[in-house]
């Protein structure tokens, strides 16, 4: 099925250091929503963002609905273990399907 | 507030055989979808359903179907299993606002395995 272009596909980090991944679309998108999962669990949804140029926060985590409205990124700053897990964009047009990433695994050493 | 739950958690069936899985959507959302999750990839869109109809459908073939009761919980069923229906089933809730932008919340999921 189709899915979006989600970078980089894992990260290995020290704790306290920032991450950033990004997701990339070929279509132009309504609604880029980030989602965290953790083994054996549903996905988390982490941030929403329904505007193109939209920034939002939530804690630590920092997203933004690209300008072009084909790309969305998230940023995690000062990680910490508990940031573990696999991290999903989704995107859609609207009245659409919800389209997902292949995820990005982040892992973080103390 | 109970969120999105899936009943089974777990489930082993054999090639051939059918399957039923239940999800009850978040209190006050209205609209059902449910995605198929193979291991080491992003969730994939099977289908949609709001107001006891089906409104959107992924490319999975005929085997899949589904149900909305009044109440808006949800059934997927999977007739003449193959093993490479073997995933997480994840269904997510949402209420639909008109503007094409509903959030949608995830459940635990159902781990499916067919031998």
């Amino acid at each position: 099925g189709q899915q979006l272009n989600q970078s980089p596909q894992s990260m290995f980090i020290q704790e306290g250091e920032d991450v950033s991944m990004n997701c990339t679309s070929s279509s132009i998108f309504n609604t880029w929503l980030w989602y965290k999962q953790d083994p054996g669990e549903g996905p988390v949804l982490l941030i929403a963002l329904y505007k193109a140029g939209e920034l939002t926060s939530n804690g630590r985590l920092t997203a933004q609905f690209g300008i072009t409205r084909k790309d969305s990124f998230l940023n995690i700053s000062a990680s910490i273990p508990s940031d573990v897990g696999i991290y999903f964009c989704a995107g859609n047009q609207a009245g659409t399907a919800l389209i997902f990433g292949k995820g990005t695994t982040l892992s973080v050493s103390s | 507030d109970a969120g999105v739950t899936q009943s089974p958690t777990h489930l082993i069936k054999t090639r051939g055989q059918q399957v039923t899985l239940r999800c009850s959507p978040k209190s006050g959302h209205d609209t059902v979808s449910w995605y198929q999750q193979a291991l080491g990839q992003g969730p994939q869109f099977i289908f949609q359903y709001y107001e006891e109809e089906e409104r959107q459908r992924g490319n999975f073939p005929d085997r899949f179907s589904g149900h909305q009761f009044p109440n808006y919980s949800s059934e997927l069923n999977v007739n003449a299993l193959l093993l490479g229906d073997s995933a997480l089933y994840l269904c997510a809730s949402s209420l639909t606002q008109g503007r094409g932008q509903e959030t949608q919340y995830f459940g635990p999921g159902t781990r499916l395995l067919v031998l």
